[in-house]
């Protein structure tokens, strides 16, 4: 089973609207990280946001919050008022404590944020 | 605080020839990842080690390839012989555990390889 799923392989968002890219993960572990990772055209991998499961609340990061629903297994970015320089890839990854703290990466979405 | 460093940033060799691709982590990070990235494949873990000591290398493809970390700075991945195949990019990083929250990875700027 894959251990972190992203289903939208592409999308589109107009400029200063809020875009959600959807992730859902797979995990026995009760100690885990989630991570969201942005990759432009440059190709440099860069941290955008952490939840850990146990936290309470929903983190956010500037314009970047995740949307946590643990019961469902979800970990859903929302980039608010998208700007063009938010078109990239974006990779949802986690990170299960129990388990030699492997990293898991899903096979990402590309954003494209439209003028 | 310098960040994770690779080199070579490009690499293009000939089928046959060996390559061996070079990491210095963060100082203090416990953990090294490789990561390879292909259009087709997206980003696959290769490698990764806890305090020098590989953990899971059911990542490496074959036995063409390798992976070695000496000590706590320094790591390598080494492929001979290359083949066409391999060509990607190739990443390491490094970070603390889980425990050291948030424990997200640092990633180097890759090496860009191309076997022909």
């Amino acid at each position: 089973a894959q251990k972190i799923t992203q289903t939208q392989p592409g999308m589109f968002v107009q400029e200063k609207e809020a875009v959600t890219l959807d992730c859902t993960y797979d995990t026995s572990d009760p100690s885990y990280g989630l991570f969201w990772y942005k990759q432009p055209s440059s190709g440099e991998m860069i941290f955008l946001i952490y939840q850990g499961s146990y936290d309470q609340q929903n983190a956010t990061e500037g314009r970047y919050s995740l949307n946590f629903q643990k019961a469902r297994k979800s970990a859903n970015l929302v980039i608010s008022a998208s700007q063009l320089g938010d078109s990239a890839m974006y990779f949802c990854a986690m990170r299960e404590g129990s388990n030699f703290n492997k990293f898991y990466f899903g096979s990402g979405t590309k954003l494209n944020v439209k003028p | 605080d310098a960040g994770v460093i690779q080199s070579p940033r490009h690499e293009v060799t000939e089928m046959g020839q060996e390559v061996t691709l070079r990491c210095k982590p963060i100082s203090g990070h416990d953990y090294l990842f490789w990561y390879r990235q292909t259009m087709m494949r997206g980003l696959e873990l290769l490698i990764y080690f806890n305090n020098n000591v590989p953990i899971d290398d059911s990542g490496m493809p074959e036995d063409r390839f390798s992976a070695k970390m000496p000590n706590a700075s320094f790591s390598t991945l080494k492929i001979q012989p290359s083949e066409p195949r391999d060509s990607a990019v190739y990443f390491c990083a490094s970070s603390l555990g889980l425990a050291g929250s948030p424990g997200e990875l640092f990633f180097g700027e890759g090496s860009r390889l191309t076997v022909l």
